[in-house]
């Protein structure tokens, strides 16, 4: 059973560039989160996405940034117009449930950004 | 606002001592916490998970308290080997689902 599959591993992008990061949950998983770890940062929850839903996207910085998690497919986070700010690695996690109490995250390695 | 602090940042004991990592928070009102371990260039790996009514929990060498009127959470690692060193996360979870407050985590290294 694979775990949380993230890719690509390390994304580079020049500033004005657009960035996409994709999250396949494990299988039997429909809840999804995004967290970012800004360098000598902790993580950071910025949304939470049931198929097809945004649940919670209260993290999410209000512009530029932008997640969804269609029917089929994996999770998509967007950044358009990167700048050097959102160099950080954005790692992924799935649920099976979601909306308990008693649930672990099961976190996917991590993309590292670098906007150079 | 709910902040989570670890305490040391940073840790480094021989093999087979016993590790204590510290963690606290400023808002008693959590759902539950959680413990990882991160390794460089990896994911996190979950360790532990407690829930808001419990008052610890166990696995293998690994125990974690919590003691949520006073904030603070402990994680034990008995007889440590050099394959537990990493960066331990404490997480807080403030909401009723996968919403968590992570401290920056302590560095681990335990040296044969």
């Amino acid at each position: 059973n694979a775990g949380v599959m993230q890719n690509p591993r390390h994304l580079v992008r020049r500033r004005g560039q657009e960035a996409r990061l994709r999250c396949s949950p494990m299988k039997g998983h429909s809840h999804v989160y995004w967290y970012r770890q800004l360098p000598e940062e902790g993580l950071k929850f910025m949304v939470y996405l049931q198929k097809e839903n945004i649940i919670d996207e209260s993290g999410m910085p209000k512009e530029r940034f932008s997640a969804e998690f269609p029917k089929e497919g994996p999770s998509i986070l967007r950044i358009q117009q990167v700048v050097r700010g959102d160099s950080a690695a954005y790692f992924c996690a799935s649920s099976p449930i979601g909306g308990t109490t008693n649930e672990k995250l099961f976190f996917g390695s991590g993309t590292q950004l670098s906007v150079l | 606002k709910q902040e989570v602090t670890q305490i040391p940042a940073a840790l480094s004991v021989p093999e087979g001592e016993n590790l204590v990592l510290n963690c606290s928070f400023t808002d008693s009102a959590i759902y539950n916490l959680q413990w990882f371990r991160q390794d460089p260039g990896k994911g996190l790996t979950s360790l532990l998970l407690i829930q808001s009514s419990q008052r610890e929990q166990t696995s293998g060498r690994l125990n974690a308290s919590l003691d949520k009127s006073s904030g603070r959470s402990t994680l034990y690692i008995a007889a440590s080997q050099p394959g537990d060193s990493a960066t331990y996360l404490c997480a807080v979870g403030t909401d009723s689902w996968g919403k968590f407050q992570f401290g920056a985590g302590t560095q681990v290294v335990v040296t044969p």
